[in-house]
């Protein structure tokens, strides 16, 4: 099983709807929890984290984990043109030693039509 | 808002042939990272570096390798023989601690090389 899983998509949406993005992940060490954009040809960009389970929300962002489930999401609100880009997962564990690596799932390419 | 510098933006290079990325982390962060990207695929782990010396290293960081902060501004990864397969996006991220308290985790990456092996 790969220790982080997320549909590579493409996604295509209409302007103004709500997104929905997730990842699933193995490693019940995981802790930390991001949500990093890419356009194409750039580094990833991080657009939200989180600490253990919860919800988060900034704008029209909202980040969501459940651990008990292994699964966490990114909701975006209103969704903009300007949203195209590929979305990618990214955790981590608490541990000092695993030497704060990230691990990140496959990205899921999202495409928000005008 | 400060920035990860990355040069060069692109390189193409002879298989066998020894290549050495650039990297301007953030001034004031501490740790430094490597990563890659093979098109198509995920951001890969390489490399993480702290107080001079490699703190974690993944399977595909092998003896062909290596890493070097030479003076306090750059962050080098070389790659001693490329091979075909070493064709991809090379990312450096950099990051004031590894956990800020506890409410965050500031990697910020820079925007690519593009290694072409050819």
């Amino acid at each position: 099983q790969k220790e982080v899983e997320q549909d590579p998509g493409p996604l295509s949406v209409p302007e103004g709807a709500i997104v929905s993005l997730n990842c699933t992940y193995s490693n019940s060490a995981f802790q930390y929890f991001m949500w990093y954009r890419q356009y194409s040809r750039k580094g990833p960009e991080l657009l939200m984290y989180t600490y253990s389970s919860g919800n988060k929300e900034d704008g029209r962002f909202t980040a969501q984990v459940d651990k008990s489930s292994k699964y966490i999401s990114l909701f975006i609100r209103d969704s903009q043109p300007s949203d195209s880009a590929t979305y990618l997962c990214a955790m981590t564990p608490l541990l000092y030693n695993q030497g704060g690596k990230l691990i990140f799932g496959q990205g899921t390419e999202l495409s928000v039509k005008p | 808002e400060p920035e990860v510098t990355q040069t060069p933006s692109h390189q193409v290079t002879q298989m066998g042939q020894e290549v050495i990325l650039r990297c301007v982390p953030i001034s004031n962060h501490l740790y430094f990272y490597w990563y890659r990207q093979i098109l198509g695929q995920k951001v890969e782990f390489l490399v993480s570096f702290y107080n001079n010396e490699i703190s974690e290293k993944s399977e595909i960081f092998d003896d062909q390798f290596s890493v070097e902060r030479p003076d306090g501004s750059n962050f080098t990864l070389k790659i001693r023989s490329t091979k075909l397969e070493d064709s991809a996006m090379y990312f450096c991220a950099s990051s004031e601690a590894l956990m800020k308290n506890r409410v965050g985790y500031g990697y910020t990456f820079g925007s690519g090389t593009r290694l072409t092996v050819v």
